[in-house]
């Protein structure tokens, strides 16, 4: 079975673009969610989408959205990006809002 | 708020030693105890969990010990090997084996070195 996989894998914006990026989940999965992984604040928890539908946020500002598809594909957004946004994006797919997440390789976004 | 707190931040061990790495958590509604392996350029792979309901967990190479009195936990990693340099992350959530209403929580990480 395939595992997740994260597009772009690599991506250079400046300073008030903005950026999609995009996740495809492990066959099945149906639920999805999106951490931000830097150095310094290490892995954080932006927002979680089951049946297309947010069902938690981290502490993140409204900058940040996302959302899921009718096949559970998901895409995060942000928007009017600054510098301290450039991360390692990573999405996880579990089965339910109960099952292990299983991350993918992640979308390495670099703000100029 | 740190909620998880993670030791050591680095960890240099000869082949076939035992690397242990530490983990305490504040929340006492936490009930899934998830370790990560991450290699460079890779996403994190779950590589074994716990819950609280036992003390101790063991798959393969890798064990996991739990205290609940404690909060804490940690991971042994039995016959280390080179192949085993990267970064580990323990995490923690309340919500059965998934991410929890704060989805998962995870620890600093500890960089992990294996030498021959």
């Amino acid at each position: 079975k395939a595992g997740v996989t994260q597009t772009p894998r690599y991506l250079i914006k400046t300073r008030g673009q903005q950026v999609t990026l995009s996740c495809s989940p492990i066959s099945g999965h149906r639920s999805v969610s999106w951490y931000q992984q830097t150095p310094g604040q290490g892995l954080q928890f932006l927002f979680e989408y089951f049946s297309e539908t947010q069902r938690n946020k981290g502490n993140f500002p409204g900058r940040f959205s996302g959302r899921q598809f009718s096949n559970s594909r998901s895409e995060m957004n942000v928007s009017t990006l600054e510098l301290g946004d450039s991360a390692l994006y990573l999405c996880a797919s579990s089965l339910d809002l109960s099952s292990e997440q299983y991350f993918g390789p992640g979308t390495r976004l670099t703000v100029t | 708020q740190q909620q998880v707190k993670q030791s050591p931040q680095s960890l240099i061990v000869q082949k076939g030693g035992i690397p242990i790495i530490n983990c305490a958590y504040e929340n006492t509604a936490f009930d899934y105890f998830p370790w990560y392996q991450q290699f460079p350029g890779k996403g994190p792979a779950l590589l074994i969990a716990i819950r609280p309901d036992v003390s101790e967990k063991k798959e393969g190479r890798f064990t996991i010990s739990f205290n609940k009195s404690a909060k804490q936990f940690s991971l042994h990693i039995m016959d280390s090997q080179p192949g085993d340099s990267a970064t580990y992350f323990c995490a923690a959530s309340d919500r059965e084996s998934g991410g929890g209403a704060d989805g998962l929580t995870f620890g600093k990480g500890t960089h992990l070195i294996i030498q021959p």
